[in-house]
């Protein structure tokens, strides 16, 4: 079984500042992709980086980066120069490669710019 | 690129009643995806097509769900004897393969009264 846990409920956050948000997960797989999601109220899920469990490298999106702790199991999402549009949730989620294919997702960090 | 289409956006439905939302994935994908969504959670699985073979379902799906892939475009999720616990929002996601991103529609938003 795979399981995401998403530490912090809420953040808020000053404008044009960094901003990470945390992300461990649990999984007996030894292969697997790690992603991060944004919901904003509209409700629709939008990518926005992935990580492959046998990545050397980080995985870096523009002002997004995820910061892969393989033998911690964590996968942190890292905001650089946040922007008051970067108001949203966030999701963590996890898929295995192989068999399983659905995504197990976190419960969540309420991101919130303040200008 | 249409992206993933969902349709109603929103339904407002009477216990009992039977309800059907539609998804239209993203042309060339052949994996198309159902989640659920509850407030301040996170969405979960319900089930899984690869073409029109649905693959996999969640135990979230009880017999009163049930969903259709029939030529392996579009998919339609059917609610049978709707609860007040079926109130959720829907989502509908589609992939090119597996270990690649799945792109989400914009939801339906369930409300069963």
């Amino acid at each position: 079984a795979q399981k995401i846990t998403q530490t912090q409920p809420g953040m808020f956050v000053q404008e044009k500042e960094a901003v990470t948000l945390d992300c461990t997960y649990d999984t007996s797989d030894q292969s697997y992709g790690l992603f991060w999601y944004k919901q904003p109220s509209s409700g629709e899920m939008i990518f926005l980086i992935y990580q492959g469990s046998y990545d050397e490298q980080n995985a870096t999106e523009g002002r997004y980066s995820l910061n892969f702790q393989k033998a911690r199991k964590s996968a942190n999402l890292v905001i650089s120069a946040s922007q008051l549009g970067d108001s949203a949730m966030y999701f963590c989620a996890m898929m295995a490669n192989f068999g399983n294919e659905k995504l197990t997702f976190g419960t969540g960090t309420r991101l919130t710019i303040i200008p | 690129d249409t992206g993933v289409s969902q349709d109603p956006r929103h339904k407002i439905t009477k216990r009992g009643q039977n309800v059907t939302f539609r998804c239209d994935p993203i042309s060339e994908h052949n994996r198309l995806y159902w989640y659920r969504q509850t407030l301040g959670q996170g969405p979960e699985f319900l089930t899984y097509f690869q073409n029109e073979a649905q693959l996999e379902k969640s135990r979230l799906l009880s017999d009163r769900f049930s969903a259709e892939r029939p030529k392996g475009s579009f998919s339609t999720l059917e609610i049978q004897r709707t609860e007040q616990g079926d109130s959720a929002m829907y989502l509908c996601a589609s992939s090119v393969r597996t270990g690649t991103e799945a792109f989400f529609g914009q939801g339906t938003r369930l409300t069963v009264v």
